[in-house]
């Protein structure tokens, strides 16, 4: 079993959907969790961070964390055509060595 | 800030030599970097963590004497590909972990390279 499980996708979604992107994990010492984005031939970059359990927002990104139930989610609101890309999960213990996600292809369609 | 430049974005080079990919942190001291390989719709394979100063810790399966890791400095890390093969075909991205005042605030990736081995 993976430590990091997330759908692949790809998920479709109209322009203006709320989306909502998640990871499940096994490894309770997880502490840091991180969403990225990635287009496609570009390196991923962070979108949110978010330190133990709790809720982030950041303009139209929220993050949440619950760590009882070992569930990571991004939502995205209002979501746009540029919002289209790969997005990863990603989290690490007091080693700081991430574990990533394997990626969710995301497609907002106008 | 905290921002990893790599290159080159893209090379080409023909089976059986060897090629350098860099990454420098521009304003901040990397102490740590993370290099990774990503195929087509997959997700990021870590290849080996490497500190600065000191041996560059590999991943199972990865050969460590194929991919050369070099952290001599703290704003400068490379990958050398050497002998490449076709197989060695793939996308290449440095990380770095940024922290300061003791504290962690996730990771920073650089823009990746694609090599394509003839």
């Amino acid at each position: 079993q993976k430590e990091v499980e997330q759908d692949p996708g790809p998920l479709s979604v109209p322009e203006g959907a709320i989306v909502s992107l998640n990871c499940t994990y096994s490894n309770s010492a997880f502490q840091y969790f991180m969403w990225y984005r990635q287009y496609s031939r570009k390196g991923p970059e962070l979108l949110m961070y978010t330190y133990s359990s709790g809720n982030k927002e950041d303009g139209r990104f929220t993050a949440q964390v619950d760590k009882s139930s070992k569930y990571i989610s991004l939502f995205i609101r209002d979501s746009q055509p540029s919002d289209s890309a790969t997005y990863l999960c990603a989290m690490s213990d007091e080693d700081y060595i991430p574990t990533f996600g394997r990626g969710t292809s995301l497609i907002v369609h106008p | 800030g905290a921002v990893v430049s790599q290159h080159p974005s893209w090379v080409i080079c023909k089976s059986g030599t060897s090629v350098k990919i860099e990454c420098r942190s521009l304003d901040f001291q990397a102490t740590t970097m993370f290099w990774y390989r990503q195929f087509p719709k997959q997700s990021l394979m870590l290849m080996a963590t490497s500190n600065e100063g000191s041996k560059a810790t590999y991943e199972q399966g990865v050969e460590k004497d194929k991919f050369l890791i070099n952290h001599a400095s703290l704003t400068l890390s490379t990958l050398t590909v050497t002998s490449a093969h076709p197989e060695d075909s793939s996308f290449y991205i440095c990380s770095a972990r940024m922290g300061w005042g003791g504290r962690f605030y996730g990771y920073t990736f650089g823009s990746g390279t694609r090599l394509t081995v003839v």
